[in-house]
């Protein structure tokens, strides 16, 4: 069954400080990662996407990482601000069927303090 | 920003009343999706379209409908609401084909039925 588990569920850090969100997932084949940004009450905004054979990528403050072999991707916040406070949602796409499907992990809740 | 409205932003109904919600895009995109995402949840994808007059349900089973009569318009409707169909509806339009583009989110519609 093809999966994307993220964790921590819920982090609170405070502001300045840099975090770490984590994702594994078992959909197979791969296609691309995703990384998402939902503030409450609003939609997904993308941060970055990743291919098989790109293992890191950058978006400012934001840099996900993504090892294929071991089904894992991370996304780093540095420098954390009270506008990072969002949930952040890992989405992996697969290569077997002609819609691309989107698998959506639960998101972790960043909450940051002044 | 991405140029996808959805409208009501937030609706509170009563039982059995019918309702549509409003999904519109600029980008020209053939691609729309709708997903249902309940609070801490992933999101769900229930309806897609691959261009006008193409509607699939999705990996979510909904009593919804959806039409796609214009390449930028994807109303949901729901004949009789229920307090089960209590969620965020998110619409969602990207360019054809392509399983890396991204999919652009609208900012959603909260809908509570009493």
């Amino acid at each position: 069954k093809n999966q994307v588990e993220q964790s921590p569920q819920s982090l609170i850090i405070l502001e300045g400080k840099n975090c770490t969100l984590q994702c594994n997932y078992t959909v197979s084949p791969f296609s691309n990662l995703r990384w998402y940004k939902q503030d409450t009450g609003r939609g997904p905004v993308s941060l970055t996407i990743m291919t098989f054979s790109e293992n890191t990528k950058s978006n400012g403050r934001y840099t996900a990482t993504l090892d294929a072999d071991t089904k894992q991707s991370s996304l780093h916040i540095t420098a954390s601000q009270l506008s990072d406070s969002a949930s952040y949602i890992c989405v992996v796409s697969d290569r077997g069927s002609t819609l691309g499907r989107l698998y959506f992990g639960r998101g972790t809740q960043l909450t940051v303090w002044p | 920003e991405a140029d996808i409205y959805q409208t009501p932003r937030y609706l509170v109904i009563g039982t059995g009343k019918k309702i549509t919600l409003e999904c519109s895009q600029t980008m020209g995109h053939d691609k729309m999706y709708w997903y249902q995402q309940d609070p801490g949840m992933e999101l769900h994808l229930i309806h897609y379209s691959y261009g006008v007059n193409s509607t699939e349900k999705g990996d979510l089973s909904s009593e919804s409908t959806v039409s796609r009569i214009r390449t930028e318009h994807f109303p949901l409707t729901l004949e009789s609401a229920r307090p089960s169909h209590t969620s965020q509806y998110l619409c969602a339009s990207s360019e054809s084909h392509n399983r890396g583009v991204e999919q652009y989110f609208g900012p959603g519609t909260r809908l509570t039925v009493t």
